[in-house]
């Protein structure tokens, strides 16, 4: 089964400073990506997602994330935090898991807190 | 506006006692999902439905049931059976794509035993 690794539960940034969050997976096969926020009380968005071509995608917000399928990882950047950014964040492999469907896994996710 | 609507915001239960969540979703999706959060457990998938009158277990369907008569809803029972009901519950829905489509969320409902 595949299986999805965060490797932050709680980081702790000031406003402006450079924001890196690591994900990896383990499955072998083809992968989609995602990476989806929860901001307080709201609902899970979408962030940014890959699927193929170029490994560096951008998202919403100048979110951008990796692919380096070497090392089975998608990690998520951005070069300055604002608070706004304060929020919990959800890696998701999306997989083949047989009979046509695909499967989405979730990571356990990442707080940020962004300090003004 | 098109989106995903779960009701009811906050649900209590007694023990023993069999409750129903709702979802509907008005995006012409045909896939649905249901997803259980826990704090610092993320999300894992209680069941989910690609096509109507169809639906398959994910990692966590012990103590849940779900149907699918209608494409727009997928209803959600926790029963008796679930012994550690408390929790956050997210209904999800995408269209079909070979796994490139993401999932659209609902607000959740937060289920709490009396």
């Amino acid at each position: 089964a595949q299986s999805v690794s965060q490797h932050n539960h709680h980081v702790i940034l000031s406003e402006a400073a450079s924001l890196e969050l690591g994900c990896n997976y383990s499955y072998g096969g083809t992968v989609n990506l995602f990476w989806y926020v929860q901001y307080p009380g709201q609902h899970l968005q979408l962030l940014l997602k890959y699927f193929s071509g170029d490994p560096l995608v951008k998202g919403i917000k100048g979110f951008e994330a990796e692919f380096i399928k070497s090392k089975f990882s998608f990690n998520l950047r951005k070069p300055s935090v604002q608070w706004s950014d304060t929020a919990e964040y959800f890696c998701a492999v999306n997989a083949y898991s047989g009979a046509g469907s695909y499967q989405l896994t979730f990571g356990k996710g990442t707080k940020l807190s962004v300090i003004p | 506006d098109g989106g995903i609507t779960q009701s009811p915001k906050y649900l209590f239960r007694k023990e023993g006692q069999n409750v129903t969540l709702s979802c509907e979703q008005n995006l012409n999706h045909d896939a649905m999902y249901w997803y259980r959060q826990d704090p610092g457990q993320g999300l894992r998938l209680i069941y989910y439905s690609q096509i109507v009158n169809d639906f398959q277990k994910g990692d966590i369907a012990e103590g849940y049931s779900v149907s699918r008569e209608k494409k727009e809803s997928f209803p959600l029972t926790v029963t008796s059976a679930q012994k550690n009901p408390t929790a956050f519950y997210l209904c999800a829905s995408s269209s079909m794509g070979q796994g490139r489509q993401p999932q659209h969320f609902g607000d959740g409902t937060r289920l709490s035993i009396l």
